[in-house]
């Protein structure tokens, strides 16, 4: 079981916007910063979200990062069928003194 | 164009040692952390180790810990992941990526190698 949870599915149509959310706990999204990730099959791991909030170059802005106390937030607008990926949300636990991965959510687009 | 080229994985016995090495190209790499993860076939990421950029500290997972040691050569670019002890829950494919998954986040990762622990 993962320190930060995450739904593991989500869908939508292709055009709308989905939400994934992270849910962790003081020592983790708390009190550091949060990271996204998406995995297309057989591939690495891309950086889409880090700092909770900030976009590295590249990344479009139908991508974005939020935070509320505990709560992590990924939004993905005007969903593409390229869009369907494994999301990753990671952090740093003070408790744990190590990295910690949700467990990871497979997007759909339908 | 930022590059981690990885080389040492294959199959090892549980019980045995291996070392995996990403070397680094591109960027400085005396100015970033070095982070290992890895990730059983099929399912979720997790996180393995972090070294500061200086190298003189470390972290690790408490599934890893007094089995895994990560190190870094600046001379030649180049992170290292001594898996010594192995288990056969450590099959997985292994990734380096740059940076600290606590700070900037991981932006640029390898191409991963499979570890397989089999008698």
């Amino acid at each position: 079981q993962s320190v930060l949870t995450q739904p593991p599915s989500v869908s939508a149509a292709p055009g709308q916007k989905v939400t994934i959310s992270c849910s962790g706990s003081s020592s983790n999204i708390g009190g550091r910063y949060v990271s996204w990730y998406h995995q297309l099959p057989g591939t690495a791991p891309k950086l889409l979200i880090y700092a909770d909030t900030k976009r590295p170059s590249g990344i479009p802005d139908r991508f974005s990062g939020s935070k509320s106390g505990t709560s992590a937030t990924l939004g993905i607008s005007g969903l593409q069928t390229g869009d369907e990926a494994d999301y990753y949300c990671g952090a740093w636990d003070d408790s744990l003194g190590a990295g910690v991965f949700g467990g990871g959510t497979r997007l759909t687009v339908l | 164009e930022v590059q981690l080229l990885k080389s040492g994985g294959g199959s090892v016995q549980p019980g045995g040692s291996l070392r995996l090495s990403c070397t680094a190209s591109g960027f400085t790499f005396s100015s970033y952390a070095m982070t290992w993860v890895r990730q059983t076939p099929g399912k979720g990421l997790e996180w393995v180790s972090s070294i500061t950029e200086s190298g003189y500290n470390t972290w690790y997972a408490d599934s890893v810990k007094g089995r895994f040691t990560i190190s870094r050569d600046k001379s030649k670019d180049t992170v290292y992941l001594q898996m010594n002890n192995v288990r056969v829950e450590d099959t997985a494919v292994y990734y380096c990526a740059r940076g600290g998954i606590g700070s900037l986040g991981l932006d640029y990762w390898g191409q991963g190698t499979l570890v397989t622990v089999s008698s």
